[in-house]
């Protein structure tokens, strides 16, 4: 069974918009991490943001903010005001336990339109 | 800022040839990473080194793949012999054993191109 399911093969938005990108999760382990990278046309992959599992509060990081809904083992990615520079692939990944190895889902390609 | 480097950054070889790329992951971080990333889709773990030891290589094809750290710094990743199916990016990372997240820091990986 997959861990985690990127159902978004491609995603567009308008420059200035918000977009959501969708991330589900598979585990049985109580405690887990999430994290979303941004990979750029150059191929490094850029961390964004993280949310533990028994975080309360949904993580932000300035545009970038995590929409976790626990029950639904859902942690979807909110990038509020959209710039021309969101344009990239956007990996959804986790951590299980005490192993610090990320599983990464099959990724997202944002395109941002001016 | 401390980074991940890695070398060569693209590398074309022909089949059945030998290949080793090398990573220098931020100074202090005990664990690295190699991961595999095939075009359009995620990375996938190839193995794990906790300072100099493997800590898991469970998907790593151990018939044509090594991988050593062996003072627990910089490591390499060899293939041989190559095969066209090992056209990829392989990107290394590295984290620190305890923190907050357990956040991976990635190079900027090294693509490989088998004709």
């Amino acid at each position: 069974a997959q861990k985690i399911t990127q159902t978004q093969p491609g995603m567009f938005v308008q420059e200035k918009e918000a977009v959501t990108l969708d991330c589900t999760y598979d585990t049985s382990d109580p405690s887990y991490g999430l994290f979303w990278y941004k990979q750029p046309s150059s191929g490094e992959m850029i961390f964004l943001i993280y949310q533990g599992s028994y975080d309360q509060q949904n993580a932000t990081e300035g545009r970038y903010s995590l929409n976790f809904q626990k029950a639904r083992k859902s942690a979807n990615l909110v990038i509020s005001a959209s710039q021309l520079g969101d344009s990239a692939m956007y990996f959804c990944a986790m951590r299980e336990g005490s192993s610090y190895k990320l599983i990464f889902g099959s990724g997202t390609r944002l395109l941002v339109r001016p | 800022e401390a980074e991940v480097a890695q070398s060569p950054r693209y590398k074309i070889t022909e089949k059945s040839q030998a290949v080793a790329f090398w990573c220098d992951p931020i100074s202090g971080h005990a664990t690295l990473y190699w991961y595999r990333q095939i075009l359009g889709q995620g990375p996938e773990l190839l193995v794990q080194f906790q300072d100099e030891s493997v800590v898991d290589d469970s998907q790593l094809p151990k018939d044509r793949f090594s991988a050593e750290r062996l003072k627990g710094v910089d490591s390499t990743l060899k293939i041989q012999p190559a095969e066209l199916g090992d056209s990829a990016m392989y990107l290394c990372a590295s984290s620190e054993t305890s923190g907050n997240t357990g956040e991976l820091f990635f190079g900027e990986g090294s693509r490989l191109t088998v004709l």
